[in-house]
């Protein structure tokens, strides 16, 4: 599978938007973006998922890139129990749920 | 409707002895994913298995490990003569037939984290 690049950490504002980005340049046509967060002491939990086009559902926005070689997970307002380790997975289309996961993104949400 | 149920919650077993991992899918979720995550390391997938059947164990240590999820009830994650080296949390995921991965999502139980002494 392609590899993901994110920021190792982010912080956040409570009732602020936040804008975590994801680079997977060397993504390929049938790839979807796939993201996932991990709270403290719990197991991954997806958040979203798309393959070309903008994607919004009652968690986060997905933005992606017109070339596809870059995406945003947007949280419109972060909230204390936002705060988690996001992951941004690629998954082939024609793949199953072997998923591949990297450092992610710690993010803080500061009162 | 249940989520994927992960039991024990904690485990704590001696160096040498065994170690048994349940995992109940979700209602009508007819494939289990095992993954582990190592203390500060990320989360490695394991086995990937359907009913009755081994699709893929490719993230299994060769030895002292093995996974079934039998026709009726559970999947287990069985771990043989448990060493320190064994301690991590181990996730299990859940995902109905016929869904391709790319297009869908996993739902992830809260894990069982495994303590040897």
């Amino acid at each position: 599978d392609a590899k993901t690049t994110q920021p190792n950490s982010m912080e956040s504002n409570e009732e602020e938007p936040v804008h975590l980005p994801c680079n997977h340049s060397t993504i390929s046509g049938t790839d979807y973006i796939h993201w996932y967060r991990q709270l403290p002491s719990q197991g991954p939990e997806y958040v979203i998922h798309g393959l070309t086009s903008n994607v919004n559902n009652r968690m986060a926005s997905l933005a992606i890139a017109e070339d596809r070689k870059s995406s945003t997970l947007i949280l419109h307002r972060a909230t204390l129990r936002d705060a988690a380790v996001y992951y941004c997975i690629l998954i082939r289309g024609t793949s199953y749920g072997k998923l591949t996961f990297g450092q992610g993104t710690i993010l803080t949400v500061h009162p | 409707n249940a989520g994927v149920m992960q039991n024990p919650r904690h485990l704590v077993r001696r160096r040498g002895q065994e170690a048994r991992l349940r995992c109940s899918p979700m209602k009508g979720h007819s494939h289990v994913y095992w993954y582990r995550q190592l203390p500060e390391e990320g989360l490695k997938f394991m086995v990937y298995l359907q009913k009755e059947n081994i699709i893929d164990e490719s993230g299994m240590p060769k030895e002292r490990f093995s996974a079934e999820f039998p026709k009726e009830g559970p999947s287990i994650l069985r771990i043989q003569q448990v060493v320190r080296g064994d301690s991590a949390a181990y996730f299990c995921a859940s995902s109905p037939p016929g869904q391709g991965a790319a297009n869908e999502k996993l739902f992830f139980g809260s894990g069982t984290q495994l303590s040897v002494l």
